[in-house]
C-alpha cells in the first residue's frame, strides 16, 4: 500500500503547454515534500520542495501547490520542453521513520515538440 | 569531487547466488540510504544509516542486509538472490534525511 499516491503515471504534453502532476497523501506525519526528476539511465535528482507551511513554491518554469486540508500536493511545469521528458517523481518525509522519504510511483512525461 | 558511486553498473546472478552491491559517496554525508525502484512502484526505502554504526530496516528490508563501519561506505548485501529482486537498486546520500543524492543505479537480474 503506498503512502504517498501519484498520478497520472504517464502525461503527453505538447511543446509550451502546462504539465500537472499530482500526489496525495494520508499521513499526517509527512512534513516535507519533494519532487525529484530522473532521466533514462540516471538516478533521481532533486528538483524543487515545499513544507507545509507554504501553500506554493515556485523556481523558473517549475511550481509546487499543496493543499495541507486535502493532503495534496502537485507540480506544474509551465512552458514545458522537450528537454523536461523525464520520469517525475514525488515524494515526502516522515519524522517517524528518520527523516526518510516516502515516494510516489512516478509519471512518465513526453514533451511533443 | 565523485559525488555516490554505486558498483557494478549491471549484474546477472542466478537464484540463491549471493553478492554486494557497493556504494560510496565523497561528501562527508551522514545520511545514506538504499532503494529499489520497480515499474510503477516507485522507489521504495530498503534500509538507511543515519552514521556510521548505525543502521536501521526501511520499507522492504527482507532479503537484504546493511552494515555502516564508515562514513563513505554503505554496502548493500543480497544474501540468497530471489527472481523477486530483480529491480534496479539507487543508493543515495544526504546531509539530512530529506535531500537525497542518488547514484547512477545497479541494474540486477536474478534468473
Amino acid at each position: 500500500q503506498q503512502q504517498v499516491k501519484q498520478s497520472p503515471q504517464s502525461l503527453i504534453v505538447q511543446k509550451g503547454g502546462i504539465s500537472i502532476i499530482n500526489c496525495a497523501y494520508e499521513n499526517t506525519a509527512f512534513d516535507y515534500f519533494p519532487w525529484y526528476q530522473q532521466f533514462p539511465g540516471k538516478g533521481p535528482a532533486l528538483l524543487i520542495a515545499i513544507r507545509p507551511d507554504v501553500s506554493e513554491k515556485k523556481e523558473g518554469r517549475f511550481t509546487i501547490s499543496f493543499n495541507k486540508s486535502a493532503k495534496q500536493f502537485s507540480l506544474h511545469i509551465m512552458d514545458s520542453q522537450p528537454g523536461d521528458s523525464a520520469t517525475y517523481f514525488c515524494a515526502a518525509r516522515s519524522i517517524n521513520a528518520g527523516n526518510m522519504l516516502t515516494f510516489g510511483g512516478g509519471t512518465r512525461l513526453m514533451v511533443k515538440p | 569531487n565523485a559525488g555516490v558511486t554505486q558498483t557494478p553498473k549491471f549484474q546477472v546472478l542466478k537464484t540463491g547466488q549471493s553478492m554486494t552491491l557497493q556504494c560510496a559517496q565523497d561528501m562527508n554525508h551522514e545520511y545514506m540510504s538504499w532503494y529499489r525502484q520497480d515499474p510503477g512502484m516507485g522507489l521504495r526505502l530498503i534500509h538507511y544509516s543515519v552514521g556510521a554504526g548505525i543502521t536501521d530496516q526501511g520499507e522492504v528490508p527482507n532479503g537484504y542486509n546493511v552494515s555502516r563501519s564508515t562514513t563513505e561506505d554503505f554496502p548493500l548485501r543480497l544474501l540468497s538472490a530471489a527472481p523477486s529482486q530483480t529491480s534496479v537498486y539507487f543508493c543515495a546520500s544526504g546531509i539530512t534525511g530529506n535531500i537525497q543524492y542518488f547514484g547512477a543505479g545497479t541494474r540486477l537480474s536474478v534468473l
